[in-house]
């Protein structure tokens, strides 16, 4: 495997599911994210990591719950999700040194279904 | 954070070059000007970054006015596979975690 994977590609929950989506980035970068994509939306950003630290976390709702074990992992945990939650939810990942902004790669995404 | 203006789509023929414009007004000394396409049911993809030189790659060619309130993506001969949401996004020295991706302007490649 190359560049960024997430798993699953698709994915159809009730509301009071459990369920995570997973991330998994194979370019040695240390910073992964995860953006929120409703149709029609500009990419939304949820969450930063850097080096496995929670930087960014852009008022999301607690249902959405991400995990990062290591630097090539992240994970986001979703649970008693609502209809407005279906989206494609987009993994991503860069190499920060924190001065200049360097190019994310993003992964293909997961395509969340909220019934 | 400082935000981008771009046109909803474009349309442009196959062969043709094509100029993408993104005014970025409020954009500040140290943000970095970012350029990604998304294709269809793909997730997006870097295609050029600058701070104030103009910049060149494989890709495009990223043309940043003097002032720095506007940028223009310069695909230089398009092809159907062009054919893509792109999103022109301001990303902070120093501060990687703040930007904003925009609407970003659909362009359709006619053959």
């Amino acid at each position: 495997e190359t560049g960024v994977t997430q798993t699953p590609r698709h994915l159809v929950m009730g509301m009071t599911n459990k369920k995570s989506l997973k991330c998994e980035q194979h370019l040695g970068h240390n910073a992964m994210y995860w953006y929120k994509q409703s149709a029609k939306k500009p990419l939304e950003l949820m969450f930063v990591y850097n080096f496995k630290e929670q930087t960014e976390n852009n008022s999301v709702p607690s249902r959405f719950s991400p995990e990062c074990p290591n630097s090539s992992h992240l994970f986001l945990h979703l649970h008693t999700l609502q209809p407005e939650d279906s989206a494609l939810y987009l993994c991503a990942s860069s190499q920060e040194t924190g001065s200049v902004p360097y190019e994310q790669y993003f992964g293909p995404g997961t395509r969340l279904t909220v019934t | 954070d400082a935000k981008t203006t771009q046109p909803n789509s474009m349309e442009s023929n196959e062969e043709e070059p094509v100029h993408l414009p993104c005014n970025h007004s409020t954009i500040s000394g140290t943000d970095y000007i970012h350029w990604y396409r998304q294709l269809p049911s793909q997730g997006p993809e870097y295609v050029i970054h600058g701070l104030t030189s103009n910049v060149n790659n494989r890709m495009a060619s990223l043309a940043i006015a003097e002032d720095r309130k506007s940028s223009t993506l310069i695909l230089h001969r398009a092809t159907l596979r062009d054919a893509a949401v792109y999103y022109c996004i301001l990303r902070a020295l120093y501060n990687f975690n703040k930007f904003y991706f925009g609407s970003g302007t659909k362009l359709n490649v006619k053959p």
